[in-house]
């Protein structure tokens, strides 16, 4: 089952902050997230584990709520580069996949 | 390192013929995953493999098949193509061995299939 994002859509001006969310009905191991600019291929940002441990760009901030089974990615002074389709990855600790949600689209304007 | 690649970028085809799609992943990464990508449904797993096993495969159906080599390339095809196979397909490797679970996946460029 995919997990929900929210926002679908996004839309900044530079400097100002965002938070995009994704939650699932799952038990979640872990959460993944990813950003796809248009015509490129989906490129890492994140994964947070259970248990607290992260991995992933300095730059990124994001949290994991393991008892809501919700996460979180917070983007502060948007640039225009963060502009983009932002997807979360849910993991469970039974398998290897990753199920994606459907994408939140990010639009930083100047 | 060279990044993952795959073979063809672009493939059209028509309903009913059957296509192999190619990933190379990053050397020294046994983990390969594939997703297909449409923009009403987003990126939805396909398989994952690792060490020529097939760990996990998504909800589609046996038309969609896939296998990995002993030098970790993978293939993945679909026969009796039909118009709702229209998509990119990505394919993603990772360098550990939990696959999409607590690994990073680096995607290759994918493949846009046609489907007539």
């Amino acid at each position: 089952q995919q997990p929900v994002q929210s926002p679908q859509a996004v839309i900044l001006r530079e400097g100002e902050d965002a938070v995009i969310n994704c939650s699932s009905s799952k038990a979640l191991y872990s959460v993944h997230w990813y950003r796809q600019k248009h015509g490129e291929a989906p490129v890492f940002l994140m994964i947070l584990l259970k248990g607290g441990e992260q991995k992933g760009h300095e730059k990124i901030s994001a949290s994991f709520n393991e008892k809501k089974q919700q996460s979180s990615l917070y983007l502060t002074a948007s640039q225009l580069s963060y502009s983009g389709t932002y997807f979360c990855g849910t993991a469970e600790g039974s398998n290897y996949k990753l199920t994606f949600g459907k994408g939140t689209l990010l639009t930083v304007n100047p | 390192k060279a990044g993952v690649t795959q073979t063809p970028r672009y493939l059209i085809k028509t309903r009913g013929q059957q296509v192999t799609l190619s990933c190379s992943p990053i050397s020294g990464h046994r983990s390969v995953s594939w997703y297909q990508q449409t923009p009403g449904q987003g990126l939805q797993f396909l398989f994952e493999y690792f060490s020529e096993t097939q760990r996990n495969k998504g909800n589609f159906p046996g038309r969609f098949s896939g296998r990995q080599f002993s030098n970790s390339r993978s293939e993945m095809n679909v026969s009796t193509l039909e118009l709702g196979d229209s998509a990119l397909y990505l394919c993603a490797s990772s360098a550990g061995t939990s696959g999409g679970r607590t690994d990073t996946q680096y995607f290759g460029p994918g493949t846009r299939l046609t489907v007539l």
